[in-house]
């Protein structure tokens, strides 16, 4: 079982819909959990990161985190052409301070 | 505004020649990384260090030696390339005691035939 698991897309949405995108993690001590985009030919880059329960938003973006079901997601409202990319999770555990994991990704389109 | 700097931007070697990718920050980062990333397998971390003087192997370690120069560098080292390294590589580093965003550089692309 891989460490980080993402739900395997690729995912198309019409613009303006609710892009939801999965994210499973093995390690009960995961502490933190990033999500990065990254447009095809360049580097990741951070969109959120969130370290409690609950839910996270940062305008168009809501991560969400359930520790117990070893599961964080994130949502993007309002989905824009300018979203399609690949999305990223990362998982930095307790017992591992520096070691950041990543998941394969999910690919994602937005159709106008 | 460098951020992270890898050379060389791409590369081709014949199988079993060897070559150093390198990496500087000038962010004062304590950690830094190097990443694989292949066609859908998302980036995978071969070697990280949290502090000069450190190395840590990470989820695919085989067939690569890191060194920490200096707090600045972290450089990768293939010692007898392989086709199965073909691949896009990343270097990223973070503030470890803010425990956050890693910062990358533009990917090193090399090709191994």
């Amino acid at each position: 079982q891989k460490e980080v698991e993402q739900n395997s897309g690729p995912l198309s949405v019409p613009e303006g819909a609710i892009a939801s995108l999965n994210c499973t993690y093995s390690d009960r001590g995961s502490q933190s959990f990033f999500w990065y985009r990254q447009y095809s030919g360049k580097s990741p880059e951070l969109i959120m990161f969130i370290y409690s329960n609950g839910d996270k938003e940062d305008g168009r973006f809501t991560a969400q985190l359930n520790k117990a079901s070893q599961y964080v997601s994130l949502l993007i409202r309002d989905s824009q052409p300018s979203d399609s990319a690949t999305y990223l999770c990362a998982v930095n555990r307790r017992t591992s301070y520096d070691k950041v994991i990543f998941g394969p990704g999910t690919s994602l389109s937005v159709i106008p | 505004n460098a951020g992270v700097t890898q050379t060389p931007k791409f590369q081709v070697l014949k199988t079993g020649q060897s070559m150093t990718l390198q990496c500087a920050q000038d962010m004062n980062h304590n950690s830094m990384y190097w990443y694989r990333q292949d066609p859908g397998m998302g980036l995978r971390l071969i070697y990280y260090s949290a502090s000069e003087g450190t190395t840590d192997k990470g989820e695919v370690p085989n067939g690569y030696n890191v060194s920490r120069l200096n707090k600045r560098e972290f450089s990768l080292r293939l010692e007898s390339a392989a086709p199965s390294q073909t691949s896009v590589y990343f270097c990223a580093s973070r503030d470890r005691a803010a425990a956050g965003e890693l910062f990358f550089g533009e990917g090193s692309r090399l090709t191994v035939l």
